[in-house]
C-alpha cells in the first residue's frame, strides 16, 4: 500500500511568488491534515479536511494560505504571495476515521521543504 | 490550553534502556501518541495510549497516567538507528484529533 506522498520535496522561491504544495493521502483515508514546522519551533497544525470539507482551519496563518481538497482525494496548499516567514517544512498526514472513533493513527508524508528568499 | 513538556536532549549508550518523559495539559483527552522523527524525515507512529498503564510493543513501550497528565516512552536494547527526535502528541479536543506537538526530545545513541 502506498503511503502519503507530497510534491515537491523541496521548493525555493522568492518573496512575493506563489507556490502550490500537493499531498496525496493514503487511498481511502477520509481525514487529511496539513502541519508546518518552522526551524527551531514545534510542528504546528494548519488545517484538517474530512473528505472534501474543511473541518478545522484554525491553524492557517492568514489569508495568503489557501487549501483545497477537490473530490476528497488529493489536497493542495497554495501560498500567495509567499513571505520570508513562510519558510519551513510542510507535512501532510492522513488517517482513517469514522464518527465516534478515537485514536486514529496519522500517517505522515515526507514533507515539502519550502524556502522563501 | 494545551502544553507539552519533554526534555530537550538525552544521550544513551547502545544496548541500554532509556525513558523519555512527557507531561501534558490538554483541554480534552483523546489519547496520546508517540512519534519518532529522524532528521529531515517525516514523523512515524510509534504508539498510542488511551487507557492508563503500559503498552508494550517490541523494544518500545509507552506508559500513560491520565490523572497525572504524564506519559513516558521506554526504549530497550538501544540501537544506533534509534538516534532521533521523539515527540509525544496528544490529539486536540473534539472530533478533530489534530495533533498538538511539543519540541520533542532529541535522543543520541552512542556506541
Amino acid at each position: 500500500e502506498a503511503g502519503v506522498t507530497q510534491f515537491p520535496s523541496h521548493s525555493v522561491i522568492e518573496k512575493g511568488q506563489t507556490v502550490t504544495l500537493r499531498c496525496d493521502p493514503i487511498s481511502g483515508h477520509d481525514n487529511l491534515y496539513w502541519y508546518r514546522r518552522v526551524m527551531g519551533k514545534e510542528i504546528k497544525f494548519l488545517l484538517h479536511f474530512v473528505k472534501e470539507s474543511k473541518q478545522d482551519e484554525s491553524g492557517m496563518p492568514n489569508n495568503r494560505f489557501l487549501a483545497e481538497r477537490t473530490g476528497g482525494t488529493y489536497s493542495t496548499l497554495k501560498v500567495q504571495p509567499a513571505e520570508l516567514e513562510d519558510s519551513g517544512v510542510y507535512f501532510c498526514a492522513s488517517s482513517q476515521g469514522s464518527s465516534g472513533r478515537i485514536g486514529n493513527e496519522q500517517f505522515f508524508g515526507p514533507g515539502t521543504r519550502l524556502t522563501v528568499l | 490550553g494545551q502544553n507539552i513538556d519533554q526534555p530537550t536532549e538525552m544521550t544513551a549508550t547502545e544496548g541500554a534502556i532509556v525513558q523519555i518523559n512527557c507531561t501534558y495539559q490538554t483541554s480534552g483527552f483523546n489519547g496520546l501518541f508517540w512519534y519518532q522523527q529522524h532528521a529531515g524525515e517525516a514523523p512515524t507512529f510509534l504508539s498510542y495510549n488511551v487507557l492508563d498503564g503500559l503498552e508494550e510493543k517490541g523494544r518500545f513501550s509507552s506508559f500513560l497516567s491520565r490523572s497525572k497528565g504524564y506519559s513516558y516512552l521506554l526504549l530497550k536494547e538501544l540501537q544506533m538507528k534509534d538516534s532521533a527526535s521523539y515527540l509525544c502528541a496528544p490529539p486536540g479536543a473534539g472530533n478533530n484529533r489534530k495533533l498538538i506537538w511539543g519540541l520533542g526530545t532529541s535522543l543520541a545513541v552512542n556506541p
